[in-house]
């Protein structure tokens, strides 16, 4: 079975300030990883995904995310907090094996921005 | 434009009576699924469908039915709705079970009120 720990479920940092959102995960298999953001009122975009190529993954709106193996973890990162970047964050799994069809979502994490 | 397309996208219906919600990608992807979003629970998976006429059950399947007897179009059916199922619902596809370049595709999701 796979799993996503986000821990905690609100974050909050100036504006200007490094944004990091931590994103633990559990899979029996080589998983594939994605960062998603839900802004209100609408649905969740894509902001980055690893699957298997580079451990650094460049995102959009200057997000990036770092795969760590050894510590299962994928936490997601913006050296510089904008206002627009306050949003719900969700960090996915999804099995690469083909035993398990579906992408599972940590529980969400909601960024405040402060003036 | 490449999009997935929920209708509605609010509803409020009351206990008992028979409602469609209804999901169709225009990508020509085989894998469709949806999810029910809930305050501090994420987002788990109702059911999914690797192609056409093929449908599985994900987390939470009791209380739903799907079809999909299109490869576009992906509908959620909730035979007698009741208060416990007030939630956000999500689609999305994808053009496989584990993404493609740009992840899950997920619509704008339908805010579902059960009186």
């Amino acid at each position: 079975a796979q799993s996503v720990t986000q821990l905690g479920s609100h974050v909050s940092v100036s504006e200007g300030a490094l944004v990091l959102l931590r994103c633990n995960y559990s899979s029996s298999v080589p998983p594939y990883l994605f960062w998603y953001v839900q802004y209100p009122n609408q649905g969740l975009q894509l902001l980055l995904k690893y699957t298997s190529a580079a451990t650094l993954v460049k995102g959009i709106n200057g997000f990036e995310a770092e795969f760590k193996k050894s510590e299962t973890s994928f936490h997601l990162t913006k050296p510089s907090a904008h206002m627009s970047d306050a949003a719900e964050y969700f960090c996915a799994v999804s099995d690469q094996s083909g035993a398990n069809s579906k992408l599972t979502f940590g529980k969400g994490i909601t960024l405040s921005v402060r003036p | 434009e490449a999009q997935v397309t929920q209708n509605p996208r609010y509803l409020i219906t009351v206990t008992g009576k028979k409602l469609t919600v209804t999901c169709s990608q225009n990508m020509n992807h085989e894998y469709m699924s949806w999810y029910r979003q809930d305050p501090g629970l994420g987002l788990r998976q109702i059911y999914y469908s690797m192609n056409v006429e093929v449908t599985d059950k994900g987390d939470v399947p009791e209380g739903y039915k799907v079809s999909r007897k299109e490869k576009r179009n992906f509908p959620l059916i909730l035979e007698s709705p009741s208060p416990n199922q007030t939630s956000l619902y999500f689609c999305a596809s994808s053009l496989s079970r584990t993404g493609d370049a740009k992840g899950y595709t997920f619509g704008s999701g339908t805010r579902l009120t059960v009186v």
